[in-house]
């Protein structure tokens, strides 16, 4: 079993619907949760950076963390055919790790 | 200001062959770590260096190997490559002491035939 599960989709919504991607890790000692995008061809790039338990929001993402249930979500609202990407969950045990443990990534399309 | 380069994007090898991957961090950044990138397993960790020294290191065999320079640049090296390594590997930097965003460059391809 992987240490972070995360289903690879694909995944399809209209332009403007809210998406939900979600993953679920074993290790109850992780503290640091993020969410990277990755473009076609491109390196991924950091999204959302948390800290533990809780929700945080920037624009038109939100992400949450439930640790007792060692759970994270990214939300996308009023999604846009930008937003058409691979979305990765990564997880830290130590502030400014190099060291992430990643999911397996979730292709999301959104159709204009 | 530059991103994180890395050189060659592309690369074709054979089996048995050894091959060395370059990175150049963004200016300022004095930790570098490795990815291997698969569509079966995804991003994994190599190893991580910051001054020079290699601070931690993935589950990976011996025939992967790194080290970086005084200027913060790195090489990773894989040795009598196999099929399975056939993956993006991505290289990031980060400034040390931050919150620890890691800035990815855009990947070396590597095929193994």
């Amino acid at each position: 079993q992987k240490e972070v599960e995360q289903d690879p989709g694909p995944l399809s919504v209209p332009e403007g619907a809210i998406v939900s991607l979600n993953c679920t890790y074993s290790n109850s000692a992780f503290q640091y949760f993020m969410w990277y995008r990755q473009y076609s061809r491109k390196g991924p790039e950091l999204l959302m950076y948390t800290y533990s338990s809780g929700n945080k929001e920037d624009g038109r993402f939100t992400a949450q963390v439930d640790k007792s249930s060692k759970y994270i979500s990214l939300f996308i609202r009023d999604s846009q055919p930008s937003d058409s990407a691979t979305y990765l969950c990564a997880m830290s045990l130590i502030q400014g790790a190099q060291k992430l443990v990643f999911g397996q990534g979730t292709r999301l399309t959104i159709n204009p | 200001k530059a991103g994180v380069t890395q050189t060659p994007r592309y690369l074709i090898k054979t089996r048995g062959q050894q091959v060395t991957l370059s990175c150049s961090p963004i200016s300022g950044h004095r930790s570098v770590s490795w990815y291997q990138q698969t569509p079966g397993q995804g991003l994994q960790f190599l190893f991580e260096y910051f001054s020079e020294t290699q601070r931690n290191k993935g589950n990976f065999p011996g025939r992967f190997s790194g080290r970086q320079f005084s200027n913060s640049r790195s090489e990773m090296n894989v040795s009598t490559l196999e099929l399975g390594d056939s993956a993006l590997y991505l290289c990031a930097s980060s400034f040390s002491g931050s919150t620890g965003e890691l800035f990815f460059g855009e990947g070396s391809r590597l095929t193994v035939l």
